[in-house]
């Protein structure tokens, strides 16, 4: 079945600092990717998202990119703030489904 | 923007009892899911909706059972609650047919059985 995998946490980052969060697939198809947020005491929102290979998506300076050779679509962001701290979570959904599969998160803190 | 609301932010209920979780969209998504948040585990589906009366099991769905009687809320029922139900729920929900289209979350139910 489909699963994702992503890089054990927590990650620990200064301010300003680049980040990079990994994230590889395994599904039937060609999938669509995406990077889910949850801050504390929140439940997760949509971050970004791509649907076909080489495909960009990106929003709040995190960016990530659908590799369709290595199958994977890593999170990047240059320069992380003190406000990035939350858990990131990588997820796919085949074809037109709705439903997703989830990694099972990274947890990102940012220090001053 | 889209609301899905979640009844509750934290239960405590005891092993045995019969528990249900509410959520509600406002945004007449034919789409909602359950899943439960752990640890180390990530995200679990426990059941998913496509439509009114219509329910399908997702990955775990031992221990609970749905309800859709409204387009807009999609409740789960945990019929005999037991420790290991202990966790955070959450709810979402998507208009689905599109491509790539996002769900859209509630801000999760705490559940401690003791």
């Amino acid at each position: 079945g489909d699963s994702v995998t992503q890089m054990e946490g927590p990650v620990t980052l200064s301010e300003e600092a680049f980040l990079t969060i990994n994230c590889t697939y395994t599904a039937t198809g060609y999938p669509s990717l995406f990077w889910y947020v949850q801050y504390p005491g929140e439940g997760l929102q949509l971050l970004l998202k791509a649907t076909k290979a080489d495909d960009k998506g990106s929003n709040k300076g995190f960016e990530a990119t659908y590799r369709k050779e290595t199958t994977s679509f890593h999170l990047e962001k240059g320069s992380v703030q003190v406000s990035d701290s939350a858990v990131y979570f990588c997820a796919l959904t085949p074809g037109t489904a709705s439903k997703l599969t989830f990694g099972t998160g990274t947890r990102l803190q940012v220090t001053l | 923007d889209v609301k899905v609301t979640q009844s509750s932010r934290y239960l405590v209920k005891r092993t045995g009892e019969k528990v249900f979780l509410e959520c509600v969209q406002d945004m007449d998504h034919e789409n909602m899911f359950w899943y439960r948040q752990d640890p180390g585990l990530g995200l679990r589906l426990i059941y998913f909706s496509y439509d009114v009366k219509m329910k399908e099991k997702g990955d775990i769905p031992e221990g609970y059972s749905v309800s859709r009687e409204k387009k807009e809320r999609f409740s789960l029922i945990l019929e005999s609650a037991s420790t290991n139900q202990t966790s955070m729920y959450l709810c979402a929900s998507t208009s689905g047919g599109l491509r790539g289209s996002p769900l859209h979350f509630g801000n999760g139910t705490r559940l401690t059985v003791t």
